[in-house]
């Protein structure tokens, strides 16, 4: 167990609809970072969070969104979804970025 | 910005053997290059980094190298184990004020290694 809890392990929706992928971080990490991983395009950077705002933006879609609370967790909002939505999902929290820490992911799967 | 190009995408050696990994980055500010060993159905796992003022580390069968001039690092498995097959990737990134930007991952090296 690597201390990041991601819920749920495994999701599967239809296209169109929408999901809320939850990540709660290890104790006393700040940051939470969010990665899609597709089989040919590795581990893409979404999105970071620290303390509650938002530090970073990579190669997110307008149609996701998410957000850190004030305990911690964070909570990645996918709509309008797509067939080519469909990946493993993860979590990672850091404390200044030293060392992330790995959820052992969502796989979301869009029929 | 930052875009990090590894290779080779798959690899296999027989145990005993040693496996190399190469990354290499673009952007010159990059000074934190860590490696992660993902098993499957895992989420990645830590398992050694470096920072831009030095330029080798080990940590048992494991070492890394850093060449900042050519702007590459590797990774170096020694004695390799059927345990040490996994996906293995490597990742930059660049420290600002008081904490690390976000980390860009390689694509990604399968290693197998054969009994």
């Amino acid at each position: 167990d690597s201390g990041v809890t991601q819920t749920p392990k495994h999701l599967i929706t239809a296209t169109g609809q929408r999901v809320t992928l939850r990540c709660s971080p290890r104790s006393g990490d700040l940051s939470v970072y969010w990665y899609q991983q597709s089989l040919d395009q590795g581990l893409q950077f979404l999105i970071q969070y620290y303390n509650g705002e938002e530090r970073a933006k990579g190669n997110i879609l307008e149609r996701f969104s998410a957000q850190q609370f004030p305990d911690l967790h964070s909570e990645l909002n996918l709509s309008s979804l797509e067939l080519g939505d469909s990946a493993l999902y993860f979590c990672a929290s850091s404390f200044r970025g030293n060392g992330y820490t790995f959820g052992s992911g969502t796989r979301l799967t869009v029929v | 910005g930052e875009n990090v190009e590894q290779h080779p995408s798959t690899l296999s050696v027989q145990e005993g053997d040693s496996a190399v990994i190469k990354c290499t980055y673009s952007d010159s500010a990059s000074n934190y290059f860590p490696w992660y060993k993902q098993e499957l159905g895992k989420g990645p796992q830590l398992i050694i980094d470096i920072r831009s003022n030095v330029g080798e580390k080990k940590d048992q069968r494991i070492a890394v190298t850093l060449n900042k001039t050519a702007k590459h690092f590797s990774l170096h498995i020694t004695e390799t184990q059927p345990e040490d097959s996994a996906v293995y990737f490597c990742a930059a990134s660049t420290r600002y004020g008081g904490s690390q930007g976000n980390l860009i991952f390689g694509k990604g090296t399968k290693l197998s290694v054969k009994p």
